[in-house]
């Protein structure tokens, strides 16, 4: 079956350490995967998009890689900080049709 | 520019009652989704909306949900009769003519007791 898999135990690391989370997919080949915050009680908002043929992308504290072969993207926040705790989604189209799937979601929490 | 505005916020109604979901898009965005997130879940599709026309419903959970865009700038998601099983968050989306960014409402939050 299709799916997207996220580590779903949530991820404690200290402040101003750099975190990474993982997004794990099978059975597509997406053109680009999107990574999203989720504060408690809120929507999600959209961080990055990666396109398949960029290897990584960086966005101020933010990265994100992409490896097609593997079929996984790696979100990385350095210099964390506590305002980073959140949950963050990883998505994609599979089939370019604007069907998006989600993870489930990792939640991080940086502690002070 | 307001975003996605969604009403109720907060809902909690009995078992087999009618519930109605609104969602004003951003205002130029022509796809329109509807999502549901549990906890056992997580976030999924529920209906696709492209120039106000259903495209794929395929996540339309039972004949009980029905969503309709009578226009680009209003959409509803209704279920009928309401259900324990249908408590959860339900978000509206939208994106533009890119199509590679979604942006969401803040969530109706639903409790069917």
């Amino acid at each position: 079956s299709q799916k997207i898999e996220q580590n779903s135990e949530a991820l404690n690391i200290q402040e101003g350490k750099t975190a990474t989370l993982t997004c794990n997919y099978t059975n597509y080949s997406p053109a680009y995967l999107q990574w999203y915050r989720q504060d408690p009680g809120r929507g999600p908002v959209f961080l990055l998009l990666i396109r398949e043929n960029e290897k990584e992308k960086r966005k101020e504290r933010l990265k994100v890689t992409f490896d097609t072969t593997l079929k996984q993207s790696l979100f990385h926040i350095t210099a964390s900080q506590p305002a980073d705790s959140a949950t963050y989604l990883c998505a994609l189209d599979p089939s370019g049709t604007y069907k998006y799937i989600f993870g489930t979601g990792t939640r991080l929490k940086v502690l002070a | 520019d307001a975003g996605v505005i969604q009403s109720p916020r907060h809902e909690v109604t009995e078992m087999g009652q009618e519930v109605t979901l609104r969602c004003k898009p951003i205002s130029g965005h022509n796809s329109l989704f509807w999502y549901r997130q549990t906890m056992m879940r997580g976030l999924e599709l529920l209906i696709y909306f492209n120039n106000n026309v259903p495209i794929d419903d395929s996540g339309m959970p039972e004949d009980r949900f029905s969503a309709k865009m009578p226009n680009a700038s209003f959409s509803t998601l209704k279920i009928q009769p309401s259900e324990p099983r249908d408590s959860a968050v339900y978000f509206c989306a939208t994106s533009g003519a890119s199509g590679n960014t979604i942006y969401f409402g803040e969530g109706s939050w639903l409790t069917v007791v």
